[in-house]
């Protein structure tokens, strides 16, 4: 069965770093997207991203996020300047055509010290 | 999106029949209803969606009245490995272009 792969699923990290979160949606999705979930919180929506742009964002995606897909296959996030509030396992989702379920990933921990 | 409202936890024992009920009194016309389970330190996964009536796959049942103002879904015979948070959605599916809006779900707890 296809699936949602992350890389890598623990990532430390010291306050101010850049990071970059690595996903490879399934083969054939169209629709991508990125979540996070703090520890003991919600699952909570940050970004989509259909035909090489960002469909929506939510109110955490501010100028220090960006999302790219710098090939046909990875679809990245990047974090410019990581805060101590940033730590939160990072999930990667995608669909295929409207209609289709998401599928996650297994997430990437984020740890910032 | 329809608010939905379910029950923070539940509790129950290997081999019995978990029933989670999801309230959804504002639900429109084009609304789906949507199931996701997570299990501890995993993304969420799809389990069932249902628009009326019931639906069934081979994890879960959706039984969805005639007022679709709620929404029940059974989990038949659990086993430990059903210990999972449940996620109600309620939102004009078959639109997976869309954000999803996670509440904080039922946290089920299946004990030996």
């Amino acid at each position: 069965e296809p699936e949602v792969t992350q890389t890598p699923s623990h990532q430390v990290t010291q306050m101010g770093q850049e990071v970059i979160l690595r996903c490879v949606p399934i083969s054939n999705h169209l629709y991508f997207y990125w979540y996070r979930q703090i520890l003991g919180q919600k699952v909570e929506f940050l970004v989509s991203f259909y035909n090489n742009e960002i469909s929506e964002k939510s109110e955490i995606f501010d100028d220090q996020f960006s999302v790219e897909r710098p090939d046909g296959s990875n679809f990245t996030l990047k974090i410019r300047s990581t805060k101590l509030e940033d730590s939160a396992m990072y999930f990667c989702a995608s669909s295929g055509e409207v209609g289709d379920e998401q599928f996650f990933g297994p997430g990437t921990r984020l740890t910032v010290l | 999106l329809a608010k939905t409202t379910q029950p923070i936890s539940m509790d129950s024992y290997e081999g019995q029949e978990v029933n989670i009920t999801c309230s959804h009194n504002n639900i429109a016309t084009n609304d789906y209803i949507t199931w996701y389970q997570q299990f501890p330190s995993q993304g969420p996964r799809f389990i069932i969606q249902g628009y009326k009536t019931k639906v069934t796959n081979e994890v879960a049942s959706l039984f969805i009245p005639a007022d679709r103002k709620s929404s029940t879904l059974s989990l038949p015979r659990v086993s430990l490995s059903d210990t999972a948070v449940y996620y109600c959605l309620v939102g004009a599916s078959y639109s997976s272009a869309s954000k999803i809006i996670f509440g904080s779900g039922t946290r089920l707890s299946i004990r030996p």
